[in-house]
C-alpha cells in the first residue's frame, strides 16, 4: 500500500467544534487532494494543492479550509462542524509531471458530527 | 465538461468466473487518462489499471484487463478468474493530460464475488 496516512481514522464530535483532519505522505509528491465520499457513493473533490503554499477549491463546495506549508502535510480544517459534514474524507497524492496521473489514497477519516 | 458514467450500481459473480464492469465517459478532448480504482470494504482505494487515450492497445494487469473503445467513449473492466478478494467498490475515473490533474470519478459499481 502507498505511504499516505490519515488521522484520525474515526472521529465523532459535537456540533460547533473545530476539527482538523490530518494527511501526510512520504513519497515527496507535489500534488495532494481532499475528497468527500458518502458511504458507497462517488468521490467529490473538495480541495487540492499543486505544492507548498498552493491550495485550490475543488468541484464540491465545502466549508472546510486547507493549508500546505510542507510538501508532505495537507491538513483539512472545519471551523465549526455540523451534522451535514458527516461523511468520509479521503486524502490522495500524486507526482507533478511524469506519473502525475496516478493518485495514491490514504485510508480515510470517517467523521460523524452529532 | 467531462462526465463519467457507471451504469451498474451492483454486480455479483461466482468465484473463478469472469465479470465485466462498464464505464462510459464524455469529453471533447483527445488526450486523457482513464483508470479503474478498487475500494475494498474498510480499506484503502488502490489503482487497478490505467489506460492512456493515445494508446490503442488495451491495458492488462494480470487478471484485470480493459476494453477501451475511444470512438464509443467506453472503458470497461474485465476481471478474469474472480477471487473473493476482488469484492469491492470499483470506480472508473478520467483525467485530462493537461491542466489541473483533477480526476472525474464515476458513481462506482459494488462487486461481490460469491463462493
Amino acid at each position: 500500500e502507498a505511504d499516505i496516512y490519515q488521522t484520525p481514522r474515526y472521529l465523532v464530535i459535537g456540533t460547533g467544534k473545530k476539527i482538523t483532519l490530518e494527511c501526510s505522505q512520504t513519497m515527496g509528491h507535489d500534488k495532494m487532494y481532499w475528497y468527500q465520499q458518502d458511504p458507497g457513493m462517488e468521490l467529490h473533490l473538495i480541495h487540492y494543492s499543486y505544492g507548498v503554499n498552493s491550495t485550490e477549491k475543488g468541484d464540491l463546495s465545502s466549508e472546510s479550509t486547507v493549508s500546505r506549508i510542507r510538501t508532505e502535510h495537507f491538513p483539512l480544517t472545519l471551523e465549526s462542524a455540523r451534522p451535514s459534514h458527516t461523511s468520509q474524507y479521503l486524502c490522495a497524492s500524486s507526482e507533478l509531471g511524469r506519473g502525475a496521473d496516478t493518485q495514491y489514497f490514504g485510508p480515510g477519516t470517517r467523521l460523524t458530527v452529532l | 465538461a467531462q462526465t463519467v458514467t457507471q451504469s451498474q450500481p451492483e454486480m455479483s459473480v461466482q468465484e473463478a468466473e469472469t465479470v465485466t464492469l462498464s464505464c462510459t465517459y464524455d469529453t471533447s478532448e483527445s488526450n486523457y487518462y482513464l483508470f479503474w480504482y478498487k475500494q475494498p470494504p474498510s480499506r484503502q482505494m488502490i489503482l487497478v489499471i490505467r489506460q492512456e487515450a493515445y494508446k490503442q492497445q488495451n491495458a492488462t494487469e494480470n487478471r484485470f484487463s480493459v476494453n477501451f473503445q475511444k470512438a464509443a467513449k467506453s472503458f470497461s473492466l474485465k476481471i478474469s478468474d474472480s477471487q473473493l478478494g476482488d469484492t469491492a467498490m470499483y470506480f472508473c475515473a478520467f483525467m485530462l493530460t493537461s491542466g489541473t490533474y483533477k480526476y472525474i470519478f464515476g458513481t462506482g459499481t459494488r462487486l461481490k464475488v460469491l463462493a
